[in-house]
């Protein structure tokens, strides 16, 4: 199997505040993890790429001292929203990239909802 | 630049039902195109998995299809139950030229309401 948890499923903050969500790849090791952001009715924007052991490789417009992300070990990433604001509410999915034949097929979490007060 | 165009934005059927939804791309060259279903706050979920050289894929009552000459995809649902209602999201990865890369490129997804 290919199973990629996170934590928490839910979370309400209060402006200012840091909020820490982790993904985790249950039955498989993961060198490279994604991270995605989701507003209503959208489809999922890519935030970072998260390499283990290295630093994440964040996508234009991202502000990297905003959304803090470490990948310490082949199972874990985490990603921190610093200094939250209301519009940093959103649903927040990861990915875990894991390679099957001759695919290299992301595995997604259920995603987390963070709702910024 | 690589999009990926769905249609139609929503649709609404009646139990029991088929319906086709489709999938407009413009990735050149192409590794492999995907379909995902996603419940409301959930994450997504695969449905298959296609690439360049196949032109179906079969997966219980979803049946994909690719066409890579025209770059068209489709996906049907045969007999549509109430659990079918989600979002149905195209993704294609790009032949990356970089090893590491395998970004998805995601479509703009398709809300299904089926009704009772």
């Amino acid at each position: 199997g290919a199973v990629v948890s996170q934590h928490p499923s839910w979370v309400i903050c209060k402006s200012g505040t840091s909020v820490k969500i982790e993904c985790r790849s249950l039955d498989f090791q993961a060198t490279t993890m994604f991270w995605y952001r989701q507003f209503p009715k959208q489809s999922l924007m890519l935030m970072a790429t998260s390499n283990e052991g290295s630093k994440a490789t964040y996508e234009q417009g991202v502000e990297k001292d905003k959304f803090l992300i470490n990948h310490a070990s082949l199972t874990l990433s985490t990603l921190t929203v610093t200094s939250a604001h209301p519009e940093d509410s959103s649903f927040y999915i990861c990915s875990a990239r894991k390679t099957s034949g001759h695919y290299n097929e992301q595995f997604f979490g259920p995603g987390t909802r963070l709702t910024v007060l | 630049k690589n999009q990926v165009e769905q249609s139609p934005q929503s649709l609404i059927i009646l139990e029991g039902k088929n319906c086709t939804l489709q999938c407009n791309y413009t990735v050149s060259p192409f590794s492999n195109l995907r379909w995902y279903k996603q419940d409301t706050g959930r994450g997504p979920v695969s449905l298959t998995i296609m690439t360049f050289s196949e032109n179906t894929k079969s997966n219980g009552r979803y049946t994909a299809t690719l066409d890579a000459d025209t770059k068209q995809s489709s996906l049907h649902i045969t007999a549509s139950q109430l659990s079918d209602s989600a979002s149905y999201i195209c993704v294609v990865t790009p032949r990356s030229t970089t090893s590491g890369t395998y970004k998805y490129i995601f479509g703009t997804g398709t809300r299904l309401k089926v009704l009772a």
